[in-house]
């Protein structure tokens, strides 16, 4: 069975430095991988989606990026934190042409 | 672009009744799925349901139920004999499915409370 790995669980970062949470899939090749925030009192915002290997989407422009070094590996990074950068963080995986997604377990993000 | 409206902010009902969460959307698209995701207070997303836009018969899983209405843009949920693991909030969520990777639209969530 699939299963989809997130790290770490919970950050506090100063504002400014920089940021990497990784995401890990496990259990199937080729998935869509995906990037979603969660601010406070709000639903889920899609901020990067991948179809393969070094192929990255953006649908939000923002101080944060997205890298696919791997088949079943997400990486979400920032170079510089900002405060508004705080939120629940999720990652995503799906089967090409498949029409559900399921999702890790989260990392909780506040930036001081 | 398409947009979802969860107009419940909060709902709040007795162990065992019944409950139904609404859920309305607006898209240009003829062929997508509407889905409803539970998240408990581990904040673990959890699919409840999923409904194929081109089916017409609402689909169950378990004490889940939906009423899709195409036309009226409408996807709500019904939560028979209701349960205290079912305290959450619940989001409803819209794809695309023209077969690409297109990700989720979500609404901003209702937050279900279930008294003992």
């Amino acid at each position: 069975s699939q299963t989809i790995h997130q790290w770490p669980a919970t950050l506090v970062q100063p504002v400014g430095s920089p940021l990497s949470l990784e995401c890990t899939v496990e259990g199937t090749s080729n998935p869509n991988l995906y990037w979603y925030r969660q601010a406070a009192g709000r639903g889920l915002q899609l901020l990067f989606y991948s179809i393969g290997i070094g192929q990255i989407s953006s649908e939000v422009p923002q101080n944060l990026s997205a890298s696919r070094p791997q088949d079943r590996q997400f990486i979400l990074s920032s170079k510089k934190l900002l405060l508004s950068d705080s939120g629940f963080y999720l990652c995503a995986w799906r089967l090409a042409g498949a029409n559900t997604q399921y999702f890790g377990p989260g990392t909780r993000l506040t930036v001081l | 672009a398409q947009t979802v409206t969860q107009s419940q902010p909060e709902m709040s009902v007795q162990e065992a009744e019944t409950v139904t969460l609404s859920c309305t959307y607006d898209t240009s698209e003829n062929n997508y799925y509407l889905f409803w995701y539970k998240q408990p207070p581990s904040r673990q997303m959890i699919l409840v349901i999923r409904q194929e836009a081109y089916k017409q018969q609402n689909a169950t899983e378990n004490r889940f139920s939906v009423n899709f209405q195409k036309a009226a843009k409408s996807f709500s949920l019904k939560i028979s004999d209701s349960q205290l693991g079912d305290t959450a909030m619940y989001f409803c969520a819209f794809m695309y499915s023209g077969g690409g990777a297109d990700g989720l639209t979500f609404g901003k969530g209702t937050h279900l409370i279930i008294q003992p």
